[in-house]
């Protein structure tokens, strides 16, 4: 089944303990990207990347690593994690970035930092 | 920047209506426009996505429609059934911001047996 996975599903973590969201995708797909959800402000992209070994920015990228060593894998890396990154986080990713490639979420990740 | 918005922010009918959900986005230089479902606390399911160069989709219940050139989508949802509850986003890809998608603060929709 075509998918983007996301471990852990919850977590709760306390400040300054670092941790690693995972995300896999099984698409062949070469975007990919990761989203943070809070209420009234709706989703906003963190990072995204657009094939191995090729990162950037998005809108809200402070305390946030990624890496992108193979295709399928997209992990989002908090090194010292604070309460204000408390959220619901999605990984996401089509083929390309062409017009003619929709985006496909992985099931989401809600992270409480205490 | 591209900013999006959509209206209403909440929604509630009773079930058969036929409904209409808008989204506007300030700048018209876009790749695409996607719309989302999302169930309470869950993941993002794709509806339906539309080219810059196409005017509309239609999926079963589901028709949107875009007008690029005044920066607004619909999303049209026919006999609607209490299973259409959830929130309703709809997400631009932007020519001119990088390759972020840019998402509206959604529609929550409740239809009511």
């Amino acid at each position: 089944e075509a998918q983007v996975t996301q471990n852990p599903r919850y977590l709760i973590t306390v400040t300054g303990k670092k941790l690693t969201v995972t995300c896999s995708q099984n698409m062949n797909h070469e975007y990919m990207s990761w989203y943070r959800q809070d209420p009234g402000l709706g989703l906003r992209q963190i990072y995204y990347s657009m094939n191995v070994e090729v990162t950037d920015k998005g809108d809200v990228p402070e305390g946030y690593k990624v890496s992108r060593k193979e295709k399928r894998n997209f992990p989002l890396i908090l090194e010292s994690p604070s309460p204000n990154q408390t959220s619901l986080y999605f990984c996401a990713s089509s083929f390309t970035v062409n017009s003619y490639n929709e985006q496909f979420f992985g099931p989401g990740t809600r992270l409480t930092v205490l | 920047k591209q900013e999006v918005t959509q209206i209403p922010a909440a929604l509630s009918v009773p079930e058969g209506e036929n409904l209409v959900l808008n989204c506007s986005f300030t700048d018209s230089a876009i790749y695409n426009l996607q719309w989302f479902r999302q169930d309470p606390g869950k993941g993002l399911t794709s509806l339906l996505l539309i080219q810059s160069s196409q005017r509309e989709q239609t999926s079963g219940r589901l028709n949107a429609s875009l007008d690029k050139s005044s920066g607004r989508s619909t999303l049209y949802i026919a006999a609607s059934q209490p299973g259409d509850s959830a929130t309703y986003l709809c997400a631009v890809r932007p020519r001119n911001y990088g390759q972020n998608f840019v998402f509206g603060p959604g529609t929550r929709l409740s239809v009511l047996p």
